[in-house]
């Protein structure tokens, strides 16, 4: 059974830090992964998606890689800012789509 | 193009009633899942379909949810009777691609959330 577990469970930073997110998988045997962002109240904004074959992926200041063989992804921000203050979900995929989720990190960048 | 839409978003229940939820996917999209997210938690998978048969229900309470999805469009979630750990968000996601093809990127919906008393 896949589990997945995210660290820190909650992080709070200055504006301009750059951070980082671990996630790490069970079950090498995925099929991609992906990583949210949950605003209170909100349903979930799909962030970067990293298939099984692929190392990273890059969107602005978000920086996702992947170490299948180790288990475990990380969320690389720049620069963080206020606006990016949300919690962050990372979910492993199956050939036929069912996500398995992390607990998700709680970040707050302060001003 | 519009995203996956739920309603309603707010419910609040008395233990032992019913309740259901409906969402529409994005047009087009052939996979339909139905999460549930406790408060503090990650989502968690209810069900998943394929157009309109079911692929995976294996994590849904049969004796008190039911869901269907009728011409492979729209869907609907029914718990009854609602226990007091059915408070959640429920959460609708779609996706593109049939089984077995996707680059399976979901998108989600702004959820449905519950509160039973």
């Amino acid at each position: 059974k896949q589990e997945v577990t995210q660290i820190p469970a909650a992080l709070s930073v200055p504006e301009g830090e750059n951070l980082v997110l671990n996630c790490s998988f069970t079950d090498s045997a995925i099929y991609n992964l992906q990583w949210f962002r949950q605003d209170p109240g909100k349903g979930l904004t799909s962030l970067l998606l990293i298939q099984s074959s692929q190392r990273e992926q890059t969107s602005g200041r978000l920086n996702a890689s992947l170490d299948k063989s180790s288990g475990r992804s990380t969320l690389y921000i720049a620069a963080s800012q206020p606006g990016d203050s949300a919690t962050y979900l990372c979910a492993v995929g199956t050939s036929y789509g069912k996500l398995t989720f992390g607990q998700g990190t709680i970040l707050t960048v302060h001003p | 193009e519009a995203g996956v839409a739920q309603s309603p978003r707010y419910k609040i229940i008395e233990k032992r009633q019913s309740v259901a939820f409906w969402c529409n996917p994005i047009s087009g999209h052939a996979t339909l899942y139905w999460y549930q997210q406790i408060l503090g938690q990650g989502p968690k998978l209810l069900i998943q379909f394929q157009n309109n048969g079911v692929v995976d229900d294996s994590q849904l309470p049969k004796d008190r949810f039911s869901a269907e999805r009728l011409k492979g469009v729209d869907s609907t979630l029914k718990i009854q009777p609602a226990k007091l750990e059915d408070s959640a968000v429920y959460l609708c996601a779609s996706s593109l691609e049939p089984e077995g093809a996707n680059t399976g990127e979901l998108f989600f919906g702004e959820g449905s959330r519950l509160t039973v008393l």
